[in-house]
């Protein structure tokens, strides 16, 4: 079965730290990608997606992704991290040649930023 | 003020009882989608309806029904056959031709 991974589970760090979150796919075909992101009591919402093009990808709240197709790859990147960053972060792959309309999300990674 | 409404925010569910979440969208949505998330396994595929009164299951349909009578809404029945139902209850929905997914605040289901 297809997967998603992040292999960071629970990610702590100080403010203006970089963050690298890790998110891998197990499919070779072509694929759309997305970051999703959850703050506290918020609903899940779209900070990036890669559909095709430029493989860097930028998204809302300065952070950024890089989709390296060799590695079957989507790492999300922030340079310099602030509080407000505290949230789960979630992956999320959709095949495109399936006949089927489904995201297959990882299974998440919590980041905790302090002041 | 446009969006997905997923009501109640909180649920309580008895022994052998059925409850049913509802999601409604005002965004003229074609797609609708109902996850479970579950702590450390991300979103789990439901349930999805990409026109009305057609609808597929996911990836963990069991103990679990739905209809799309309306293009605005994609109730989600837990059944009394789905033995684990505590968890928190995503809708979500997509424009015909963007692939793109909007989510709902959830529901959070618990068992008395």
């Amino acid at each position: 079965a297809q997967s998603v991974s992040q292999h960071n589970h629970h990610v702590i760090l100080s403010e203006a730290a970089s963050l690298e979150l890790g998110c891998n796919y197990s499919y070779g075909g072509t694929v759309n990608l997305f970051w999703y992101v959850q703050y506290p009591g918020q609903h899940l919402q779209l900070l990036l997606k890669y559909f095709s093009g430029d493989p860097l990808v930028k998204g809302i709240k300065g952070f950024e992704a890089e989709f390296i197709k060799s590695k079957f790859s989507f790492n999300l990147r922030k340079p310099s991290v602030q509080w407000s960053d505290t949230a789960e972060y979630f992956c999320a792959v959709k095949i495109l040649s399936y006949n089927t309309d489904k995201l297959i999300f990882g299974t998440g990674t919590r980041l905790q930023v302090f002041p | 003020d446009g969006g997905i409404t997923q009501s109640p925010k909180y649920l309580f569910r008895k022994e052998g009882q059925n409850v049913t979440l509802s999601c409604e969208q005002n965004l003229n949505h074609d797609a609708m989608y109902w996850y479970r998330q579950d702590p450390g396994q991300g979103l789990r595929l439901i349930y999805y309806s990409q026109i009305v009164n057609d609808f597929q299951k996911g990836d963990i349909a069991e103990g679990y029904s739905v209809s799309r009578e309306k293009k605005e809404s994609f109730p989600l029945t837990v059944t009394s056959a789905q033995k684990n139902p505590t968890a928190f209850y995503l809708c979500a929905s997509r424009k015909q031709q963007e692939d793109i997914q909007y989510f709902g605040a959830g529901t959070r289901l618990s068992v008395l």
